[in-house]
């Protein structure tokens, strides 16, 4: 099993809802990683865990609270959106932080924010 | 500090052309590089990567060679098909890291025409 499992692949939300998107992965990973990415652009990292523990937060505003409930389990707790945050929400993990760079990505929740 | 350069596409090709994508960088450290790729309505999908300096790394017909006295990383094929059509997205991480952050360029979108 070498899947990242995203849900939901859509998801459109008002700008006062409460939302979560789920990450999922069987590897026996201990990283497990946030990424936005705007369409035509790169990738930008946004929160990493490493062995259950937030390391990284990447500046990112609050309306955007992570949470990691156990080792294969990583969600995205969304509030208070505003419209520019409509974009591909990407989930990966890795063997352990910084070990090897390799990522393993998701397909990605693509979030409409009206 | 670390950055990777890719050339800015869209790339246009008719099918079995051949293929190159360049990719520089710039790093401290020891970098692994890598070639992620993006179908669309997907996530990334590790294409290929190389983890030292002279190491070829390859998959689905696909090349690209860490040169460390030019610092590229440029991707190859020798014949492409329709459905290479995708995003191309060249990376790096510094290994070891205490960040596990991957570093990407801007991508490359390519179109291969029957």
């Amino acid at each position: 099993d070498t899947e990242v499992t995203q849900t939901p692949k859509h998801l459109v939300m008002g700008m006062t809802n409460k939302k979560s998107l789920k990450c999922e992965q069987h590897m026996g990973h201990r990283a497990m990683y946030w990424y936005k990415q705007k369409a035509k652009k790169p990738p930008e990292l946004m929160f990493v865990y490493s062995y259950e523990k937030l390391s990284i937060n990447e500046s990112v505003p609050s309306r955007f609270s992570p949470e990691c409930p156990n080792s294969s389990l990583l969600n995205l707790h969304l509030h208070a959106l505003q419209p520019e945050d409509s974009a591909l929400y990407l989930c990966a993990s890795s063997q352990a932080r910084g070990l090897t760079g390799e990522l393993f990505f998701g397909e990605g929740s693509r979030l409409t924010v009206l | 500090g670390n950055s990777v350069t890719q050339m800015e596409g869209p790339v246009t090709l008719s099918e079995e052309a051949f293929l190159t994508i360049n990719c520089t960088y710039t790093a401290t450290g020891y970098p692994s590089l890598f070639w992620y790729v993006q179908y669309p309505g997907e996530g990334l999908q590790l294409l290929l990567k190389a983890t030292k300096a002279d190491d070829k790394g390859s998959n689905k017909g696909f090349e690209a060679t860490y040169r460390k006295e030019t610092t590229s990383f440029h991707l190859e094929k020798g014949s492409v098909q329709v459905s290479d059509s995708a995003v191309y997205f060249c990376a790096l991480s510094v290994i070891p890291s205490n960040t596990g952050k991957l570093i990407f360029g801007q991508g490359t979108t390519l179109q291969v025409k029957p």
